[in-house]
């Protein structure tokens, strides 16, 4: 299954609202998470099966969708959120990985 | 505190050898399922190779198959991935991950650090 991500970056500023797409070649139901990465940094899993937020991940953070089209939204973008966000989906072997979109600042 | 330290990873030629191991602590390392998920240089994360929590289930990459093996070692909470027949191709940062679940397929919620695996002549 391939998962495109876009946009590819993403120019904001603080306190903007960033809507973050991934979308499936066929339908992974529910099954998609969400990981942020910042340099020099493992990913950190953000939501799991589309609109659960991990534990510690504030509020700010939701996703949405199923089947092929999947959101991930930022309700106010703090300094701290400016990363490469990347989708994955679980809904069968090989698990993959979409190619990230970069939220930076505007 | 849930910790995941890989190390193993270094420089080595191209058909060479090398051995990860990935140390955890902080959760009963038995009952969950671990992968090796890599990233090359600049590059988008890639899932090598996964080991059901009973270790009666694995999964290989298409690219990794039949030169990497995963074992696991619960008396000693650690997580391996031998890699035969290295090729300039492998060359990343190896990230083992956890996960709670493995079917239909696993996410990861922790994640170690990564060790760098640098296959070049």
């Amino acid at each position: 299954i391939v998962l495109t991500q876009s946009p590819a970056t993403l120019s904001l500023s603080p306190g903007e609202r960033a809507t973050l797409s991934c979308r499936a070649s066929q339908s992974v139901s529910g099954y998609l998470a969400w990981y942020q990465q910042k340099p020099g940094q493992a990913p950190r899993l953000l939501i799991y099966d589309a609109s659960n937020r991990a534990t510690g991940i504030p509020a700010r953070f939701s996703g949405s969708g199923s089947g092929t089209d999947f959101t991930l939204t930022i309700s106010s973008l703090e300094p701290e959120d400016f990363a490469v966000y990347y989708c994955q989906q679980r809904r069968n072997w090989p698990l993959t990985f979409g190619g990230g979109t970069k939220v930076e600042f505007k | 505190e849930v910790q995941l330290l890989e190390s193993g990873g270094g420089l080595v030629q191209p058909g060479g050898s090398l051995r990860l191991s990935c140390v955890v602590s902080g959760f009963t390392f038995s009952t969950y399922a671990m992968t090796w998920v890599r990233q090359a240089p600049g590059k988008g994360l890639e899932c090598v190779s996964g080991l059901s929590s009973s270790g009666d289930s694995t999964y290989y990459a298409d690219s990794v198959k039949g030169r990497f093996t995963i074992s696991r070692d619960n008396s000693k909470n650690t997580l391996f991935l031998q890699m035969n027949s290295l090729r300039a191709e492998d060359t990343a940062i190896y990230y083992c991950a956890r996960s709670s679940l493995w079917n239909p397929a696993p996410n990861f919620d922790n994640w170690g650090q990564g060790t760098l695996v640098t296959v070049s002549s």
